[in-house]
């Protein structure tokens, strides 16, 4: 069965600090993982997806296959970062339909 | 203008009545979902669809109930069932093939 998950529910950091928000998943085929995130009064929204190999807003996060997570990571948090942090993974189903499931989430906070 | 949208912001119900929910979408996408955010459990799905006229029960399905009949909409119907109705739900809609999802606003539900 399909599963994602997040250890850690909150995690604060000083600005300036690396930050890495972790994802663990299970997943019987090869799904496509992603990292969405929720600032305060917007909606969710695409951070990155692995396929993509991209840096955004200075995050990074690489698949790893052995260990099967798809940890976030940041070299130097800023305060801007603080929000809700979800780790999400989409998969095809043998009919060709996708699901798409998320972890609980992480709220980072980054203290100023 | 493309999106996703949720109708309406914020809706109170009392207890023991039925309440729909709406989202909409111009993307043209085949896939829409309905999850549930509440504090500490992240998103949590409620149900899915593929393809009009067809959809699938998440993984808190029970005390919901939703409706394909166009492509467009995705209407979720939180029904005198659901014993713990009170949180806010999230619609989204992603296109076949697993790649990204956009999310609408959400729409708190409180029941006085």
């Amino acid at each position: 069965a399909q599963r994602v998950t997040q250890p850690e529910k909150l995690l604060s950091v000083f600005k300036g600090a690396p930050v890495e928000l972790k994802c663990n998943y299970s997943y019987s085929g090869s799904p496509e993982l992603f990292w969405y995130v929720q600032y305060s009064r917007q909606r969710l929204q695409l951070l990155l997806r692995h396929i993509s190999r991209e840096s955004i807003k200075g995050f990074t996060a690489d698949l790893n296959k052995g260990e099967t997570s798809f940890h976030l990571k940041k070299p130097f948090a800023q305060e801007e970062d603080s929000a809700m942090y979800y780790c999400a993974l989409s998969g095809l189903k043998q009919t060709g339909a996708n699901n798409l499931f998320f972890g609980t989430g992480t709220r980072l906070t980054v203290i100023p | 203008d493309g999106g996703i949208t949720q109708s309406p912001k914020y809706l109170f119900r009392k207890e023991g009545q039925n309440v729909t929910l709406s989202c909409e979408q111009n993307l043209n996408h085949d896939a829409m979902y309905w999850y549930r955010q509440d504090p500490g459990q992240g998103l949590r799905l409620i149900y899915y669809s593929q393809i009009v006229n067809d959809f699938q029960k998440g993984d808190i399905a029970e005390g919901y109930s939703v409706s394909r009949e166009k492509k467009e909409s995705f209407p979720l119907t939180v029904t005198s069932a659901q014993k713990n109705p009170t949180a806010f739900y999230l619609c989204a809609s992603q296109p076949q093939g697993g790649t990204e999802a956009f999310f609408g606003q959400g729409t708190r539900l409180t029941v006085v």
